[in-house]
């Protein structure tokens, strides 16, 4: 069955240290896709990085970077140099090719990070 | 280009009403989907719609329904409401052009709650 745990609930860090929050997911099928998503406290779900399962490059957007490692199923997302804005719940999230159908997104259950000033 | 759209943002129901709940999606996406949030469940997929079609169902009782209409506007239904039923519902549109997962974008949610 497909799953996707973020083992981290809750992390506090100060403000321009880096942090990573962690995604292991679970899968039987060899296609699927991995997302970022970033819930900042109004409410709305932010699309961050979309991955398919066969690219494993790393990606990095500014401060943000995604290291995705099928041999251990895991697609971890790191935040160089973490501002107060960056303070949300961050979700990973899991998609199997259902052949063009684009619902049913596996969703962790989020890491709230907390960055202080 | 205009995001996606949820009315109404707010909502207060009491057990045994039926609410409907409304999305437009993102101009040229034609698949909407909604889930339910709850801080016990977490984001959970409730169905998918693409060119007026269900798609793809969440493990949800029947109470929950949805359609979409040929503008790609979706509403969804949730029948003799329950307590449990109070959740964030986030709506969420895909470009869906292809055999393959695209990102979905959601939208600000409907905020329900049953008294």
């Amino acid at each position: 069955a497909q799953k996707v745990t973020q083992a981290q609930t809750e992390i506090s860090v100060v403000e321009k240290e880096d942090v990573t929050l962690d995604c292991v997911y679970e899968t039987r099928d060899t296609t699927y896709y991995l997302f970022w998503y970033k819930q900042p406290p109004s409410g709305e779900l932010v699309f961050l990085i979309r991955r398919n399962s066969f690219d494993e490059q790393n990606e990095i957007s500014g401060r943000y970077s995604w290291n995705f490692q099928k041999s251990t199923s895991s697609f971890n997302f790191t935040i160089t140099a973490s501002q107060v804005v960056d303070s949300a719940v961050y979700f990973c999230a899991l998609s199997e090719d259902y052949g063009g159908s684009q619902g049913n997104l596996i969703f962790g259950k989020g890491t709230k990070l907390s960055v202080k000033p | 280009k205009a995001g996606v759209t949820q009315t109404p943002r707010y909502l207060i129901k009491t057990r045994g009403q039926q609410v409907t709940l409304s999305c437009s999606p993102i101009s040229g996406h034609r698949s909407v989907s909604w889930y339910q949030q709850t801080p016990g469940q977490g984001l959970q997929f409730l169905f998918e719609y693409f060119s007026e079609t269900q798609r793809n169902k969440g493990n949800f009782p029947g109470r929950f329904s949805g359609r979409q209409f040929s503008n790609s506007r979706s509403e969804m239904n949730v029948s003799t409401l329950e307590l449990g039923d109070s959740a964030l519902y986030l709506c969420a549109s895909s470009l869906a052009a292809g055999d393959f997962s695209y990102e979905q974008y959601f939208g600000p949610g409907t905020r329900l709650t049953v008294t």
